[in-house]
């Protein structure tokens, strides 16, 4: 069965500071995607970024990067240039074909002046 | 930019009730699903759904949750009779296509709380 591990239950960083939230993920599948997801004080869910499986290069999505070890399996999330907008929870998340996608237990990333 | 959009945003209901939860899709998706989220927890899969059927279900899509799409833009999600647990944001989302490198773009979410 697949899973998504994250193990930093909160994470700080100073503005204009580049951080790294974990994740690893576990499939038997050879096919599929990983995403990370933003979730602000709010509420709301917002798709920030996307990896495949047999995607060769890290994806980049202006200040996020995905940095993807697939020996590893993992799939870290940098952002680079933190903002105080940036202050939110994260959520790496994997789908496999044809199927739902599972989240892992969140990164709560806070950004102080 | 297409966004999924979830009516009402806040729902309070007493236990025992009823309550129906609404979700637009965005236009051109296939694929939908629901989602709940208890307070600080886990994000957690409740319901898939596809070609006018259920795909697949977790286990806490019990006999008291049913979904439908009743016309060709709706998708709803009913509690038949909400127990206090029930409390929790739930999430509606959709997407374009079932296969791994499609993400899913989620709504607002409404916040039920059950008293």
């Amino acid at each position: 069965a697949q899973k998504i591990t994250q193990t930093q239950p909160g994470m700080f960083v100073q503005e204009k500071e580049a951080v790294t939230l974990d994740c690893t993920y576990d499939t038997s599948d050879p096919s599929y995607g990983l995403f990370w997801y933003k979730q602000p004080s709010s509420g709301e869910m917002i798709f920030l970024i996307y990896q495949g499986s047999y995607d060769q290069q890290n994806a980049t999505e202006g200040r996020y990067s995905l940095n993807f070890q697939k020996a590893r399996k993992s799939a870290n999330l940098v952002i680079s240039a933190s903002q105080l907008g940036d202050s939110a929870m994260y959520f790496c998340a994997m789908r496999e074909p044809q199927g739902k996608l599972i989240f892992g237990t969140g990164t709560r990333l806070q950004v102080f002046p | 930019e297409p966004e999924v959009t979830q009516t009402p945003s806040h729902q309070v209901t007493q236990m025992g009730q009823e309550v129906i939860l609404r979700c637009v899709p965005i236009s051109n998706h296939l694929y939908f699903y629901w989602y709940r989220q208890i307070l600080g927890q886990k994000v957690e899969f409740l319901v898939s759904f596809y070609n006018n059927e259920i795909s697949e279900k977790s286990e806490i899509f019990d006999d008291q949750f049913s979904v439908e799409r009743p016309d060709g833009s709706n998708f709803t999600l009913k509690i038949r009779s909400t127990k206090l647990e029930d409390s929790a944001m739930y999430f509606c989302a959709s997407s374009v296509s079932g296969i791994h490198n499609s993400p899913l773009h989620f709504g607002n979410g409404t916040r039920l709380t059950v008293t």
